[in-house]
């Protein structure tokens, strides 16, 4: 089957940097995706790693190695309003059908 | 302004009653897709579509129908044969499998009672 596994939960103080991970069991897909969803609302798009290494797209960084089935999303100058859950997310080959992680809850303390 | 509307935001239903909740999109993207999510749990996809007239079932379909008659347009079913309907239901569009991001409309409450 496909699955992606996260920590149920990550608790940081404010201005620290965390790292979430996603372990993956996949034959292969087109790349690993990071979505950030506060209580009550949707998820939103953080980045995309489309091919191993990092991507930075401001606080937030990416990371993908197929070779290890992980990749991991690196908030740094952690703010309150980061405490939210958060999501990796994958389409396996040949399909549009992506399949999100267990997901991660982040509480920021002050 | 481009986006992904649902509605009903909110949604009140007896047992035994079907309910359909509306997912629109002006992206005018190809892929469509519908996931429930249950308190403090993750995303659960219940159905996508690559394109028009054409649709999968995603882990959990059972319960579940829609269609996919326009590109904009991907309504979800909620039957009575759904044995726990009471979720968030989600709609997201995307252009494809390899570009990394879906595009979530704002959710539809759904409750039982």
């Amino acid at each position: 089957g496909q699955s992606l596994e996260q920590p149920s939960e990550v608790t940081a103080v404010e201005g620290a940097i965390v790292q979430i991970n996603c372990t993956y069991q996949t034959s292969g897909f087109y790349g690993l995706s990071w979505y950030q969803q506060h209580d009550g609302g949707a998820p939103t798009f953080l980045s995309y790693n489309a091919l191993d290494g990092l991507e930075e797209t401001g606080r937030f960084s990416s990371f993908l190695s197929r070779s290890d089935s992980y990749g991991y999303l690196l908030l740094q100058e952690l703010q309150m309003k980061d405490s939210a859950s958060y999501f990796c997310a994958a389409p396996p080959w040949g399909t549009y059908k992506y399949i999100f992680g267990t997901g991660t809850r982040l509480k920021v303390l002050a | 302004d481009g986006g992904i509307t649902q509605s009903p935001k909110y949604l009140f239903r007896k047992e035994g009653q079907n309910v359909t909740l509306s997912c629109e999109q002006n992206l005018n993207h190809d892929a469509m897709y519908w996931y429930r999510q249950d308190p403090g749990q993750g995303l659960r996809l219940i159905y996508y579509s690559q394109i028009v007239n054409d649709f999968q079932k995603g882990d959990i379909a059972e319960g579940y129908s829609v269609s996919r008659e326009k590109k904009e347009s991907f309504p979800l079913t909620v039957t009575s044969a759904q044995k726990n309907p009471t979720a968030f239901y989600l709609c997201a569009s995307s252009r494809g499998a390899n570009t990394g991001e879906l595009f979530f409309g704002e959710g539809s409450r759904l409750t039982v009672l």
